[in-house]
């Protein structure tokens, strides 16, 4: 039982470029989210998910796509990336019934955009 | 809209000492709050929330919806509780988390 596993790491990006943060999680959790940390701000929220086709915004939607074809997994798009986008970005599940935002984490993607 | 406030980035204590970290809310409805923690190297993950009732790690926190406030207490702090500390806000029938800005523990020797 892995939990949520992000990839990658760390990723440098330069302006205007396109990548993909993949989240997978394999506890059968509906609900999956993506959150940016950033300092003084804490985390907001970006996109998230209530199950496979569902998908909904968040805080900061602009600048990223996300889609959600099977239970397990969650990847968060940015498709011209900019500097505001420098962030650390966690991907976090759980249940949707009365484990319902008992969030478990993944252990973050930092990404810088230069 | 919901909100959750934590005016203090940084708290700082020395052991033994009573820690208590603030947070506030708004929203109209009935909320549910949570306590997050993120220890250095660690994941963020759940300390406690208020519908269970219970102290984990020796801190509680209790819901006090005429103040919209949610603090967490513990009266003798412990190095080991450095960490950052995010409270979440839960308001009505979606799943969405809004988190506060965080406050930064730190617990002197």
């Amino acid at each position: 039982n892995a939990g949520v596993t992000q990839t990658p790491k760390f990723q440098v990006l330069k302006t205007g470029q396109s990548m993909t943060l993949q989240c997978a999680q394999d506890m059968n959790h509906e609900y999956m989210s993506w959150y940016r940390q950033d300092p003084g701000m804490g985390l907001r929220l970006i996109h998230y998910s209530v199950g496979a086709g569902i998908t909904d915004q968040g805080e900061v939607p602009n600048g990223y796509n996300v889609s959600r074809s099977t239970t397990e997994d969650f990847p968060l798009r940015l498709l011209s990336a900019a500097p505001s986008q420098t962030s650390v970005y966690f991907c976090a599940s759980s249940f949707t019934g009365s484990g319902a935002n008992v969030l478990t984490f993944g252990a973050g993607s930092r990404l810088t955009v230069l | 809209a919901q909100r959750v406030t934590q005016p203090e980035k940084l708290l700082s204590v020395f052991k033994g000492a009573p820690v208590e970290l603030k947070c506030n809310y708004s929203y109209s409805g009935s909320p549910e709050l949570f306590w997050y923690v993120q220890y250095s190297r660690q994941r963020l993950q759940l300390l406690l929330r208020h519908i269970s009732r219970e102290s984990i790690k020796g801190f509680t926190a209790d819901l006090n919806k005429g103040e919209t406030s949610f603090h967490l207490k513990k009266p003798f702090a412990q190095e080991e509780d450095s960490a950052m500390y995010y409270c979440a806000l839960k308001g009505g029938s979606n799943y969405k988390l809004t988190f506060g800005k965080g406050t930064l523990l730190t617990v002197n020797p």
